[in-house]
């Protein structure tokens, strides 16, 4: 697999801590936000998404909150494990179409055993 | 990688040859996409195809062409390649527009000299 090799925000977390990883979005208009975890040789993977009308969802493990008043949003990893080492992006969009989507830069997650 | 194959997986070329990358699915979605991943620039969507014949460009379309004359095949070609077109490009396939039903390739590294 592929991978870009980038001077990325780092964010180096104990096993077993909770991670929290940040966002800044662009666009006031923007609907749709989604966190994307890329682990290293991969493409990205889908892990969690959010309407502008919320302000927090919870899956498996992950929480996002959204802050519209200062266009900012955060991916919460609970219990970090080694297997949550990678890079992280968070996208935002005018809806939810596949089409319309702008990424942010990512932040690279280090799990420390 | 959810049923995903892009080739070639790395491509070594001089400025001004013809290439092209292509992405196959097994998975019979009617979408699939075509993004590029540079440093400081997360993903941009260069291409986007909603079925058999049916292409429209992303935000970053200038330089590429796609064609897709079958479901399972989306083709990248760079008529004239630059160096500004050295990345790493990521395939996506869908089964409907949506972000959420999104599945990323492999990837392929491209350098152009």
């Amino acid at each position: 697999g592929e991978s870009v090799g980038l001077h990325l925000p780092t964010l180096s977390v104990q096993e077993g801590d909770n991670s929290i990883i940040n966002c800044a979005y662009s666009n006031s208009a923007s609907d749709y936000f989604i966190w994307y975890k890329q682990e290293s040789g991969k493409g990205p993977q889908f892990i969690i998404d959010i309407r502008s009308n919320m302000d927090k969802r919870q899956g498996q493990r992950v929480t996002v909150l959204l802050n519209k008043t200062v266009k900012h949003l955060s991916l919460q990893i609970a219990a970090t494990q080694p297997g949550d080492s990678a890079v992280y992006f968070c996208a935002e969009a005018l809806n939810n179409a596949g089409n319309m989507l702008t990424f942010g830069g990512g932040t690279r997650l280090m799990v420390k055993p | 990688d959810a049923g995903i194959t892009q080739s070639p997986r790395h491509k070594v070329t001089e400025t001004g040859t013809p290439v092209t990358l292509r992405c196959h699915q097994t998975e019979n979605h009617r979408y699939m996409y075509w993004y590029r991943q540079d440093p400081g620039h997360g993903l941009r969507l260069i291409h986007y195809s909603y079925g058999v014949k049916d292409t429209d460009k992303g935000e970053v379309s200038d330089g590429y062409s796609v064609s897709r004359s079958k479901t399972e095949d989306f083709l990248l070609t760079l008529e004239s390649a630059t160096s500004s077109q050295t990345s790493v490009y990521f395939c996506a396939i869908g089964t409907s527009g949506r972000v959420d039903t999104q599945y990323f390739g492999p990837g392929t590294r491209l350098t152009v000299l």
